[in-house]
């Protein structure tokens, strides 16, 4: 079965602090993706990252960071100095092959200046 | 560059009527399209998805359809809308290249069921 949690139902910061998203997930499968999307206030998703499960390599793209950690099944997510218009629900998100994908309830991150 | 349209943006609809929101993708040909349904403050649920022209499976059943009638075209249905169907309506849409799959969503339609 998938199984994506985050246990983070809503988190708020100051301008400029780092904060850092949590995810795990479960799967059986040796093959799957892991995804990460922003949800603005004006309710598009946005699509962030895609890994694949045999590349554990951590990846930094601006001020977004990912740590995937398939020991402990996460894929955690860091804003470093986080800004206003960082603000929004983040989901992460699981797809097995031949599977759908599979949210996360979300993590509500409200950045306050 | 491919593109997701949605519409209408926002719908308020009365018990009992019926409902059709429709998406479009355009840059693309032959993709996999799928209909989710966000509920205020909560995570998404697949409703629908196809992977091709009048191919639909259904992941809950419920008093929604939905029907491709052509490759890039997406409409979700419903005959008598329940206040239960009050959510946030969004479509995404896909390629498969050797199984690497990421879905991009639409803007989606917020329907309100009064």
């Amino acid at each position: 079965a998938q199984k994506v949690t985050q246990a983070q139902t809503e988190i708020s910061v100051v301008e400029k602090e780092d904060v850092t998203l949590d995810c795990v997930y479960e799967t059986r499968d040796t093959t799957y993706y892991l995804f990460w999307y922003k949800q603005p206030p004006s309710g598009e998703l946005v699509f962030l990252i895609r890994r694949n499960s045999f590349d554990e390599q951590n990846e930094i793209s601006g001020r977004y960071s990912w740590n995937f950690q398939k020991s402990t099944s996460s894929f955690n997510f860091t804003i470093t100095a986080s800004q206003v218009v960082d603000s929004a629900v983040y989901f992460c998100a699981l797809k097995e092959n031949n599977n759908d994908m599979r949210f996360g309830a979300g993590t509500r991150l409200t950045v306050k200046p | 560059s491919q593109t997701i349209h949605q519409w209408p943006a926002t719908l308020v609809q009365p018990v009992g009527s019926p409902l059709s929101l429709e998406c479009t993708v355009e840059g693309t040909s032959n993709p996999n399209l799928y209909w989710y349904r966000q509920a205020a403050g909560r995570g998404l649920q697949l409703l629908f998805y196809s992977v091709g022209i009048g191919q639909i499976s259904s992941e809950v059943p419920q008093n929604l359809s939905a029907s491709r009638p052509q490759d890039r075209q997406f409409i979700l249905s419903s005959k008598k809308l329940l206040l239960s169907d009050s959510g946030f309506y969004l479509c995404a849409w896909s390629v498969n290249l050797f199984g690497l799959e990421t879905q991009y969503f639409g803007p989606g339609t917020r329907l309100l069921v009064l």
